[in-house]
């Protein structure tokens, strides 16, 4: 148990809904990553948050985006969802803010668009 | 561009035979290096890293891996595989430039026989 959490575990949609995704970090990580898991693109980085704080942004589209709240939990919301935003969502979170920091993974969120 | 290539998609071995895994990264300074596990259903785990100094780094779980500037390349080995070790194997590189700060590689699913 890596000590962060993710829910929910599974979320099946429909194509053109809105859905958000939660992570809560190891206690004291101030920071927040999110990654997209699929079979035709692999595991992609698609933003970073330091201490509230957007740090470093990835392969993440318009339609996504997230935040960190000051109790340091992130939220990714995910729009206009098209079936090949199915994938499997990682959080991860670390102590620092830079790229030498172990970053620890959540259990991830599967979600299925149909 | 910074990228990182895993050239394996698939290797099978026997329990207790060796093992190497290989990964090549294109980035134009010393990147942070990184290996990541991860299991069936879960996250990643990481293995280990490399940052700077001795080019041979130890890691969890019984595997090293080796820096070679010469060549590019950051490969994972242990010297006798466990049934355990059936897992995806992700390398990452850090990049401390550039619009992407972190990317992985396209992973290499690891296979042990009995």
């Amino acid at each position: 148990d890596s000590g962060v959490t993710q829910t929910p575990k599974h979320l099946i949609t429909a194509t053109g809904q809105r859905v958000t995704l939660r992570c809560s970090p190891r206690s004291g990580d101030l920071s927040v990553y999110w990654y997209q898991q699929s079979l035709d693109q692999g595991l992609q980085f698609l933003i970073q948050y330091y201490n509230g704080e957007e740090r470093a942004k990835g392969n993440i589209l318009e339609r996504f985006s997230a935040q960190q709240f000051p109790d340091l939990h992130s939220e990714l919301n995910l729009s206009s969802l098209e079936l090949g935003d199915s994938a499997l969502y990682f959080c991860a979170s670390s102590e620092g803010g830079g790229p030498v920091n172990e970053q620890f993974f959540g259990p991830g969120t599967r979600l299925t668009v149909l | 561009a910074q990228s990182v290539t895993q050239p394996d998609i698939h290797i099978t071995v026997s329990e207790g035979a060796s093992l190497e895994l290989r990964c090549n990264y294109s980035y134009g300074a010393t990147p942070y290096l990184f290996w990541y596990v991860q299991s069936p259903g879960q996250g990643l785990q990481l293995l280990l890293k490399y940052f700077s100094g001795d080019t041979l780094v130890q890691g969890i779980k019984g595997f090293e891996a080796e820096f070679k500037r010469s060549q590019s390349s950051f490969n994972l080995r242990k010297p006798s595989v466990h049934w355990s070790d059936a897992a995806e194997y992700f390398c990452a590189v850090g990049a401390t430039s550039g619009t992407y700060k972190y990317i992985f590689g396209t992973g290499t699913r690891l296979k042990v026989l009995a």
